[in-house]
């Protein structure tokens, strides 16, 4: 089974400012990691796939990197709306795998 | 538009089943382009992958649910079914079905999630 470790369990900020939540595979899943926002009382909402792909609808301020055993998730400037938990997935193998998530939370 | 929602009983007694229906509208579980998977999250906690089912009727599942969990199809109705067999308080979780990709490029992998339903288990 491949465990990701997403770091820091807590990030906090003021609006206007940059975010990079980190996500590290305890061993390569080459691009196939997505990234997913979740407020409280809602499901998740796909942000990232495959790495670097922004999903349908999400701002240009939201970004993915990585490769292999690490990946990033950067919001250039964090907005209001952006405030929320951030967990990181795998595709590349079964079982699929979730972070333990980032909660984003304003500062 | 891809909707899926999740249906069935909100408490279940220790040491029951847990059954729940993922009801799909707006595309086929039949389609060979995406597996139909459920996910739980305990109160406060993460998020949990439990096992997933694909067109030809293959199943996957979390090997740490592996010996408690079905999952299986109705094609007729376009839906799919979760049971979790003797479940205990650690099984209380807001459960969701969603649909995820079973290609090598589909645009997104857990791109589609119902809203949820909490589950709790209690006498």
């Amino acid at each position: 089974e491949i465990v990701l470790t997403q770091s820091p369990a807590t990030l906090s900020l003021s609006p206007g400012e940059r975010a990079t939540l980190s996500c590290r595979a305890s061993q390569s899943v080459s691009i196939h990691v997505a990234w997913y926002q979740q407020k409280p009382g809602q499901a998740p909402r796909p942000v990232i796939f495959d790495g670097s792909y922004r999903a349908t609808g999400i701002p240009a301020r939201f970004s993915g990197s990585g490769s292999g055993t690490d990946f990033a998730l950067s919001i250039s400037s964090v907005e209001p709306e952006d405030f929320a938990v951030y967990y990181c997935q795998q595709r590349s193998s079964w079982p699929r795998t979730f972070g333990q998530g980032t909660k984003l939370e304003i500062k | 538009q891809l909707q899926l929602r999740e249906s069935g009983p909100r408490l279940v007694k220790p040491s029951e089943t847990l059954s729940l229906t993922c009801d799909v509208s707006g595309g086929s579980i039949s389609s060979t382009d995406y597996y139909w998977g459920w996910i739980r999250q305990p109160p406060r906690k993460g998020l949990e992958w439990i096992g997933s089912i694909y067109y030809n009727g293959n199943t996957y599942y979390n090997p740490s649910l592996r010996s408690r969990v079905t999952i299986s199809p109705d094609t007729s109705k376009n839906q799919f079914s979760l049971k979790l067999t003797s479940v205990t308080a650690a099984d209380t979780a807001v459960y969701y079905c969603a649909r995820h990709c079973a290609r090598a490029y589909c645009g997104g992998d857990f791109d589609y999630w119902g809203q949820g339903t909490l589950v709790t288990v209690s006498s």
